[in-house]
């Protein structure tokens, strides 16, 4: 993939517990995005990242990202068994036309 | 507003057949995308349009082709279908402006035998 890999691959929490996914990329992007999809539907935008920014919140979401190290982290914080999910970063390249997708961290919360 | 609309929701082709894939946004969105879902890979980008008129290859664009009729729609071709295509499609779209979302469809289920 020209995006790169998610870790973990596999979360499992209890409820009220934080959960962070990491991710990383491979080239030099013009901002990071994160997206949520549940099972057999399409992925919905949570949170985007600009490559001149290190941290951003939203609601309980927190990203942080840092180019030196083409890495980005997602912390979900005080879970909900509605969090149960899947969770993607994509990297935005090209004049924010092209998008490439990492692999996915599956995460299962525990009511 | 429907968003982004994806038809079919599901198809079984045999190997060899041909199909259309369509996608539908009202958004007025400029770009627009087709990528492939397949276990443990994420998604792959297979072609996309950044405005109406353009199209571009992606990562995996062997054995498909792409139409952007118009401004609403991008439809995905599979002119002879193979086994290593069954996948899940999800087509997505995208304002014009740059620190902007993907708005995704809610796929098409695609199996070929």
């Amino acid at each position: 993939s020209q995006q790169g890999e998610e870790d973990p691959q596999a979360l499992s929490i209890q409820e009220g517990e934080n959960a962070t996914m990491n991710c990383s990329y491979k080239t030099s992007i013009n901002n990071l995005q994160w997206y949520r999809q549940n099972s057999g539907r399409g992925l919905v935008h949570l949170i985007l990242i600009r490559s001149n920014e290190r941290e951003k919140h939203s609601g309980r979401l927190r990203v942080t990202l840092d180019t030196s190290k083409k890495s980005s982290s997602l912390l979900i914080t005080a879970s909900r068994a509605a969090d149960t999910a899947s969770y993607f970063c994509a990297t935005a390249q090209y004049n924010f036309n092209k998008f490439y997708f990492g692999s996915g961290t599956k995460l299962n919360v525990k009511p | 507003n429907a968003g982004v609309t994806q038809t079919p929701k599901f198809q079984v082709l045999k190997t060899g057949q041909s199909m259309t894939l369509q996608c539908a946004q009202d958004m007025n969105h400029n770009s627009m995308y087709w990528y492939r879902q397949d276990p443990g890979m994420g998604l792959r980008l297979i072609y996309y349009s950044a405005s109406e008129g353009t199209t571009d290859k992606g990562e995996v664009p062997n054995g498909y082709n792409v139409s952007r009729l118009n401004k609403r729609e991008f439809s995905l071709r599979l002119e002879s279908a193979a086994p290593s295509q069954t996948s899940v499609y999800f087509c997505a779209s995208k304002p014009g402006t740059e620190d902007s979302p993907l708005h995704f469809g809610n796929g098409t289920r695609l199996t070929v035998t």
